[in-house]
This record gives C-alpha cells, structure tokens and sequence, in this order.
C-alpha cells in the first residue's frame, strides 16, 4: 500500500478565511480522491483529482468552494475556500490501489473553523 | 444517489466474542471494502472483495461479497482490545469512480 501523507494534521481557522491542504503519495498514482468527515460522520467523496484534468466534483461540492490543484502523479492539494464553522471536518486524501479497485487514505486533516 | 445502510450502528461486546456486521445497498457496486478507523487517524483497508460470492478472509477477519453484489458482511471472531474502533464499508463501481461510505459501526469492547 502506498505511504501518504497530510499538512497540516490539524488547524483552527477564522471564518471567511481560506485552508490549503496538502497530500503527498510515496509513488506515482493516476486518481487521487478527496473526502470530508464531519464530526461523528462517515465520509462523503468531495471530488476526483486526476494529474493533467480538471477535477470531478460530486453532487453539493463545487470548484469555487473546494478549488483542487493536482500539478503531478505524486501530490495534490485541496483549498476550503471562504470557511465557516460548517466547513469543520476532517478531510481526507486518499489514493487508488489494487488495480484501481481500492483505495488508501491519508491520516486526515483536522480543521476546525470558529 | 447510492446510499448504503451499515448495521449495527454500535455494538458493546465482551471481549473474547465474535462480532458481526453488515451493510446493503439500494444498487449494485463491483467492489466492497471494509475498512476500521481509529481515533485521530484515516480508515485503514481491512479486506477487499472484487466479485459477487467470494468470501476473503484476513486473519480473525472474514467478509462476504453478496451474491446479489447490494450486500456484504464483515465477522470478527475471538474479540481481543485492540479490535476496538468504528468499522466501515465501502462500495465501488467500475472506473474511476470514488467509494460510498456506509455511516460505519462503533465497536466497543468490555473487559
């Protein structure tokens, strides 16, 4: 399974303001996926990142909110844009494994927005 | 959309007991997954299965893939401490498509 990574684990952020976060995969991956876990939730597919496209957002999830960058086979990040105490989640990267049929998370990212 | 629903929610066992735990869908995936999240930490994969039937099993961790490919469960045997946690299931269609959470189960383990 591949070694991934988070910055920052945790922050606490000011409403209105804006959080990048960043995910670093130990190999080269085509499809890389962000989820987001509200407290005491399961987790909810935000958008598809595949390396030279533009993002795949779900239903309820949109660019200007959740801008995604995936600038090569290793690393993306995703930007929680204008936050507001809604927005505290953990969110998480993660990677396809298996031939494409799993995935592999990250260990999240905390935030929580007061 | 695809919802899955993961029974039970909690489960307060003794330890040394077996557990049992399921989830079903309103349709079909290619692919069920079960992982265990731990406090502070991402879900980590447990067992993969990839075709209506098979049965997968990873030390004292066995799952099902339903026949019907809108169900799967996830059995436990022999409980110890460290199996606490809250276990979800996943399920994948074809391509690149992301996973569907179901809304997980608490485990929950008595001395």
């Amino acid at each position: 399974s591949a070694v991934i990574s988070q910055k920052p684990s945790r922050d606490i952020c000011q409403r209105g303001t804006s959080l990048t976060i960043q995910c670093q995969v130990d190999s080269q991956v085509t499809m890389m996926f962000w989820y987001r876990q509200q407290p005491g939730q399961s987790l909810t597919l935000i958008a598809t990142a595949n390396q030279g496209s533009e993002a795949t957002y779900e239903s309820g999830f949109v660019i200007d909110k959740f801008p995604i960058s995936r600038p090569n086979l290793t690393f993306s990040t995703l930007t929680v844009s204008n936050m507001s105490p809604e927005d505290s989640s953990i969110y998480l990267c993660s990677v396809e494994g298996g031939g494409g049929e799993t995935q592999y998370f990250g260990p999240g990212t905390r935030l929580l927005v007061l | 959309g695809q919802q899955l629903n993961q029974s039970p929610q909690s489960m307060f066992i003794q330890e040394g007991e077996d557990v049992s735990m399921n989830c079903t869908s309103s349709s079909i995936f290619n692919t069920w997954l079960w992982y265990k999240q731990e406090p502070g930490e991402g879900p980590v994969l447990l067992i993969a299965l990839y075709k209506a039937g098979e049965l997968t099993s990873n030390g004292r961790l066995t799952a099902q893939f339903g026949i019907t490919r809108k169900d799967s469960f996830l059995n436990i045997s022999a409980s110890i401490p460290s199996d606490v946690g809250i276990y979800f299931c996943a399920g994948k269609g074809g391509g690149a498509d992301g996973l569907t959470f179901g809304k997980g189960t608490h485990l929950i383990i008595q001395p």
